[in-house]
């Protein structure tokens, strides 16, 4: 598609439950972000990748948190033993190279009950 | 850790006013991007910024970038109801990308 596509808009979930967000970005891009929003909050970075590799895995929360990406497609943030305070939307972003303006995804709202 | 400060947090003005939104750091930054979120949706870039003084205009808003690269303001003119959402700034580093606190803007018709 033409723009960054996530799955599913909406998760509701029980804690201790496990979560598998998708992202697909724009078609080339090489480098893909993900990021926490918390209600009325500004964006908090969680990881990216260039290319399938992921420099630097520290802004991920908790060991709890994991993010993968294949093909230098596809990405997914999968979050293990759900935590009420992982209620958030989850936005995923790509962009042709590291540092360069970022595309949006709508984001994955996850409530966790 | 950089930290991007934007202020004020919220705004909330009639439509027609004009106002300013500052987002400054202790950080040099190579380049600043604005974007601006409305609700249910992600962010959506505006401008990207790159040289210290520069001055870019979409429009009705103009974006400067300071001339020591730490700072950054966002001023629209006639401000229109269209406008509301939350205006976000972002800059790049070593292996993060940092945005700012967010200010949420109302613009009431």
């Amino acid at each position: 598609g033409a723009g960054v596509s996530q799955s599913p808009s909406n998760k509701v979930t029980e804690k201790g439950k496990d979560v598998e967000l998708r992202c697909d970005p724009i078609s080339g891009h090489t480098a893909l972000y993900w990021y926490r929003q918390r209600l009325g909050q500004g964006l908090e970075f969680l990881i990216y990748f260039q290319g399938n590799s992921a420099p630097d895995k520290s802004g991920l929360p908790s060991d709890r948190f994991s993010a993968e990406r294949t093909g230098e497609s596809v990405s997914t943030l999968t979050i293990q033993r759900t935590q009420q305070e992982d209620s958030a939307v989850y936005l995923c972003a790509s962009s042709s190279w590291f540092g360069q303006p970022q595309h949006f995804g709508d984001g994955t709202r996850l409530s966790i009950l | 850790t950089q930290l991007l400060e934007q202020s004020p947090q919220f705004l909330s003005i009639q439509e027609g006013e004009n106002l300013t939104v500052y987002c400054n750091s202790s950080s040099v930054f190579s380049s600043l991007q604005w974007y601006r979120q409305e609700p249910g949706e992600g962010p959506v870039l505006l401008v990207t910024v790159v040289t210290g003084g520069e001055v870019k205009k979409l429009k009705r808003l103009t974006f400067q970038f300071g001339d020591a690269r730490k700072d950054s303001s966002l001023h629209i003119t006639a401000a229109q109801p269209g406008d509301t959402g939350l205006y976000l700034c972002a800059a790049g580093g070593y292996q993060k990308v940092t945005f700012g606190t967010g200010t949420k803007l109302q613009v009431i018709p």
